[in-house]
């Protein structure tokens, strides 16, 4: 079974500082994990994704995450948040070996950016 | 606009009704997947379809059905509605199955269902 943990139900940062959204994993192989953004009223977007390689990911709207195995850990990070950063974000992982391509979603963080 | 379409955007109704919910994937895209989002349990995995073949399976109810044509557009039936089942629908879609490759799903605005 493959699951996902965001620890934090809402994350509160000022502009201009550093964001960082919290997300655990657990799968039975090698994950695939990726990191969704879902505005009011909208649909999910699509961030990054993790599949192999460096541990260091970057993706949409200066947005990155890194990796940690032994941590079970694919924390989403952006160096300076805007306002238009608030919005709903979720953390996603697949498990490699699994059937089909079923993404298992975390309970999502609310991002508050304050001016 | 993520080219992945969905009708309708609202839906009303009452108890014991039966609905159906349309996707329409974007251009090129084989899968199409059915998620249900809700205030208390989250983004919630339904079905996935392959080019017209079931591919995955997730916590979907026995009232609620989906095919993918063979135009590969999708349906969502939701039969005997039940208050609780007043929720965001969720259809996206991908280039692939799944197996090897980490096929990132593009979502549409999803289907509001309310169950009266």
């Amino acid at each position: 079974a493959q699951s996902v943990a965001q620890p934090e139900d809402q994350v509160n940062v000022a502009e201009g500082n550093p964001l960082t959204v919290k997300c655990t994993y657990s799968v039975s192989g090698n994950p695939y994990l990726f990191w969704y953004v879902q505005y009011p009223n909208r649909g999910l977007q699509f961030l990054l994704k993790y599949i192999t390689g460096d541990n260091l990911v970057k993706g949409s709207y200066g947005f990155e995450a890194e990796f940690n195995k032994s941590q079970t850990s694919f924390h989403l990070k952006k160096p300076s948040a805007l306002v238009s950063d608030s919005a709903l974000y979720f953390c996603a992982v697949r498990d490699v070996g699994a059937a089909g391509n079923k993404l298992t979603f975390g309970g999502g963080t609310r991002v508050l950016v304050k001016p | 606009d993520s080219g992945v379409t969905q009708t309708p955007k609202h839906l009303i109704t009452a108890t014991g009704q039966r609905v159906t919910l349309r996707c329409s994937p974007r251009s090129g895209d084989l899968s199409v997947y059915w998620y249900q989002q809700s205030l208390d349990q989250g983004l919630q995995f339904l079905i996935q379809y392959y080019n017209g073949e079931e591919r995955a399976k997730g916590n979907i109810l026995e009232r609620f059905s989906a095919q993918q044509f063979p135009d590969l557009h999708s349906e969502l039936n939701l039969s005997s509605l039940e208050l609780g089942d007043s929720a965001l629908y969720f259809c996206a879609s991908s280039v692939g199955q799944g197996g090897s490759g980490a096929n990132v799903l593009t979502f549409g605005a999803g289907s509001r269902l309310t169950v009266l």
